[in-house]
Parts: structure tokens; sequence; C-alpha cells
């Protein structure tokens, strides 16, 4: 009965490399998230889609595509993985509501990545 | 920038003692005030969290008290237990359209229960 699941939850893998991660909700949410767990455990979002549209996009490499094939789920594809790419990569998702409304994110178990 | 500070970046308190742990944000525009805390391993998971209209918000041993003027806000946990012993993160949140919320969390702080 996982909520947010993610796959795989540890990726070791050489710089260059292509890889993905997967995402998927069973919670009913329109609104999905990725963010990044540097090694000081900083939490940073890099994406938000809502219903499958892209909303938010920081500042992140292009060498990173999410890509949502329906609202339950989100993917995050890596290009030439590099050296600093190695962190936890967590998938959210949350209701939407307009206006001030339950914002409350529920987090997957994370992926750690380790490129070498 | 950090818009979220959080303090301290490390707390260790005997079993049965108050923790207690601080952050201020800068960007108005913030909405809400959520704390999630983390185990080793785990995804964050709520714990609590508050609106600027509300200064106190209590569920248990744990408690929020938020200083709108100041910016402020803080996280206590009552009659603190090993279980406890965890990475706890502040954040706030704000709306960025389309039904999608921007969670911005502060750097965490490690807390140590000891019996």
């Amino acid at each position: 009965d996982t909520a947010v699941s993610q796959t795989p939850k540890y990726l070791v893998t050489q710089m260059g490399n292509d890889k993905s991660i997967k995402c998927e909700q069973n919670l009913g949410h329109d609104t999905m998230y990725w963010y990044k767990q540097d090694s000081k455990k900083f939490l940073k979002i890099m994406f938000s889609y809502n219903n499958k549209e892209l909303i938010i996009n920081e500042t992140v490499p292009n060498r990173f595509s999410p890509k949502s094939p329906d609202k339950a789920h989100l993917n995050l594809h890596i290009n030439s993985l590099e050296l600093g790419d190695s962190a936890v990569y967590f998938c959210a998702s949350s209701p939407t509501s307009q206006g001030a409304g339950n914002t409350e994110a529920f987090f997957g178990q994370g992926t750690r990545l380790t490129v070498v | 920038q950090q818009q979220v500070k959080q303090s301290p970046q490390s707390l260790i308190v005997q079993k049965g003692g108050i923790s207690i742990i601080n952050c201020a944000y800068e960007n108005t525009a913030f909405d809400y005030f959520p704390w999630y805390q983390q185990f080793p391993g785990k995804g964050p998971a709520l714990l609590i969290a508050i609106r600027p209209d509300v200064s106190e918000k209590k569920e248990g041993r744990f408690t929020i008290s938020f200083n709108k003027s100041a910016k402020q806000f803080s996280l206590h946990i009552m009659d603190s237990q090993p279980g406890d012993s965890a990475t706890y993160f502040c954040a706030a949140s704000r709306y960025s359209g389309a039904g999608s919320y921007q969670l911005t969390f502060g750097k965490g702080t490690k807390l140590s229960v000891i019996p």
C-alpha cells in the first residue's frame, strides 16, 4: 500500500552513463515533484508537475529531464551522469488546491544515486 | 541565498527533556510552514504544520510556535524520547500556480535523544 514509490532504491553507475528513476503515486494527487538531497542532507526542489504539465523547473542542468506519462507517474531521466550528480533523489506528491489549501507533500523512500 | 535558515545543525537532548529547533524565513509570500521528520534511509514525513494566521499549534508532544512579525517559527518536542532521534527539517511553502506548491527547506537539525 505504498503511497509514493520510487525505483530503484539504489543506483550505482559510471560517469557518462544515462539513467532513469521511476516514480509512481497511488494517492490520486495531481501534483508531483522531484527533490534532490545532497551529502549534507540539504533538500532542494528540482521539478514540479501538475497533471502532466511542467510547473516548476528550478536551476537544474538540462541533462535532467522529467517525464510525466500520466498524473500518477513522474520519471526522472539523467543524461551524461557526472560525479556531482551523486545524491538522494526524492519523488513527492501533493493534492491540488487553489490558494492556501492543504499543501502536505508525501515523499517516496528516495533513490540513492552514486556516480563512480 | 538561503530563504529558510534553521538552527541548530545538531542537538543532543536527554530523554524526557525538551528539544527546540528554530527557523527563520525571508519571503513573505510563504503561507504554510510544515516540519518534516526524516529517519535514516527514509523519505521526509510531515510531522506538524502551521499557517501564519495562528501563533501556536500543538499535536501531542510536538508544538510549533510562530511569530509572523519576526518571521520566525520553532518546533518544541516535549518529553523527548530516543525514538524521536531523527533529522528534522523546517520548511516554508508558497503557491507556484496551477495547483503546485514549492517547499523551501531549512538545512535540517540532527536530533539525538540519549537515554
